[in-house]
């Protein structure tokens, strides 16, 4: 079962902050925390990832609270075309470089014109 | 850069018959993973591999398998199909390397209808 909590669905106005919540309470020390979003039939995009400290690219803003029991991905100016389901998830570690993710449900985001 | 590619994009089968997937990953990356996605039970892990070798294995019956050729390529196996089989499948590939540099990208799926 997925073990980050995230809220079903939100709206953002385009051109604002779009900011999705994620609860992790349950990361061990060297699980990553990432970040993918779905648009409707087609795979999953990567957006960032992240351990402990704040992350930025090109695409978003990952902030990481001390403690490690939450996040919130960060898109700085939301459009239309960001409109999608976004899933934060806790990477398992199993050893030897191998990853697994646990996908939940996710954020459905709705950007607003 | 190439992404994950992902062959067919689409397939329709029969039940009872079988299928195989195929899915190049980025060049330079050593690791393959398969999920299923389903509206139900959404995105699961199905395997990993790496280096040829099947290095994590998920819930899932063993009608399905995969495996990994020399050059990173990976094919997946689903044998004797069930309606409930009907499925996007997603690979995914990375570095297989500890650590932050282990960034791990997923193809566009194969949609697979089982009548």
């Amino acid at each position: 079962d997925a073990k980050t909590t995230q809220p079903p669905s939100m709206d953002c106005a385009e051109g604002r902050a779009a900011n999705l919540p994620c609860n992790h309470s349950t990361i061990s020390g060297n699980e990553y925390v990432y970040w993918y979003r779905q648009i409707h039939s087609q795979g999953p995009q990567y957006i960032i990832h992240g351990l402990k400290n704040n992350e930025t690219n090109e695409m978003a803003s990952l902030i990481i609270t001390e403690d490690r029991k939450s996040s919130t991905l960060i898109l700085p100016h939301a459009t239309l075309r960001d409109t999608a389901v976004y899933y934060c998830i806790e990477s398992a570690y199993s050893g030897a470089g191998s990853y697994q993710l646990t996908f939940g449900k996710g954020t459905k985001l709705s950007v607003i014109p | 850069k190439a992404g994950v590619t992902q062959t067919p994009r689409y397939l329709i089968k029969t039940r009872g018959q079988q299928v195989t997937l195929s899915c190049s990953p980025i060049s330079g990356h050593r690791s393959v993973s398969w999920y299923q996605q389903t509206p139900g039970q959404g995105l699961q892990f199905l395997f990993e591999y790496f280096s040829e070798t099947q290095r994590n294995k998920g819930n899932f019956p063993g009608r399905f398998s995969g495996r990994q050729f020399s050059n990173s390529r990976s094919e997946m196996n689903v044998s004797t199909l069930e309606l409930g089989d009907s499925a996007l499948y997603l690979c995914a590939s990375s570095s297989g390397q500890t650590g932050r540099r282990n960034t791990i990208y997923f193809g566009e799926g194969s949609w697979l209808t089982v009548v």
